[in-house]
């Protein structure tokens, strides 16, 4: 079983659509969690971070933790072609050595159609 | 602008020709990372510096080597590259403590 599970879509939307992305996981020491967006050709970049369970927002963005199901989500609001991108989860385990290690999902690649 | 930069965009190497793959930071950030992304795949982690010290993740064959001059540049090189190795190259740069990662725009290496 993979530490990170995440549904590779390719999920299509019309403009102004709200729009879930979701992973699970299962390693209870994922401390930080992360939605990255990466658009075609580019690095990832971080989107919205999230430490404890509960709903995080930042304009259209709503970040969602739910530790005891092990299940984390990203809400786009009125979603626009701009955001047509990849949408990667991403899970930070503890410090140590130096670094947090970060575990990624596959991604989830979003169109939104105009 | 602060940033992470790598070089080339696009490479293209001969089946088991040494190609080394550039990376440069003026975040001044201690801890440097690699990973390989292929196509609908999670970015995964070859090795990482914090500072000068070097960490191999366990899974990442000897092929793939790294060296890290200073603080700005990390190179990563592959010694004799085979087809499977094809793939997006992602440096990523964080202050050691961070959960943050700042990525470059990648290297997309193609094998002949």
């Amino acid at each position: 079983q993979k530490e990170v599970e995440q549904d590779p879509g390719p999920l299509s939307v019309p403009e102004g659509a709200i729009v879930s992305l979701n992973c699970t996981y299962s390693n209870s020491a994922f401390q930080y969690f992360m939605w990255y967006r990466q658009y075609s050709r580019k690095g990832p970049e971080l989107l919205m971070y999230t430490y404890s369970s509960g709903n995080k927002e930042d304009g259209r963005f709503t970040a969602q933790v739910d530790k005891s199901s092990k299940y984390i989500s990203l809400f786009i609001r009125d979603s626009q072609p701009s955001d047509s991108a990849t949408y990667l989860c991403a899970m930070s385990s503890p410090y140590s050595g130096g670094y947090r290690k970060v575990t990624f999902g596959t991604g989830t690649k979003l169109q939104v159609i105009p | 602008d602060a940033m992470v930069i790598q070089n080339p965009r696009y490479q293209v190497t001969q089946f088991g020709k040494p190609v080394t793959l550039s990376c440069s930071q003026t975040l001044n950030h201690n801890v440097m990372y690699w990973y390989q992304q292929k196509s609908s795949q999670a970015p995964k982690l070859l090795f990482h510096y914090y500072d000068k010290d070097f960490n191999n993740e366990a899974d990442t064959p000897d092929n793939f080597q790294s060296r890290r001059p200073n603080t700005s540049f990390c190179f990563l090189d592959i010694r004799s590259p085979g087809l499977g190795d094809a793939a997006m190259y992602l440096c990523a740069t964080s202050e050691d403590s961070s959960y943050e990662q700042y990525f470059g725009p990648g290297t997309r290496l193609t094998v002949t």
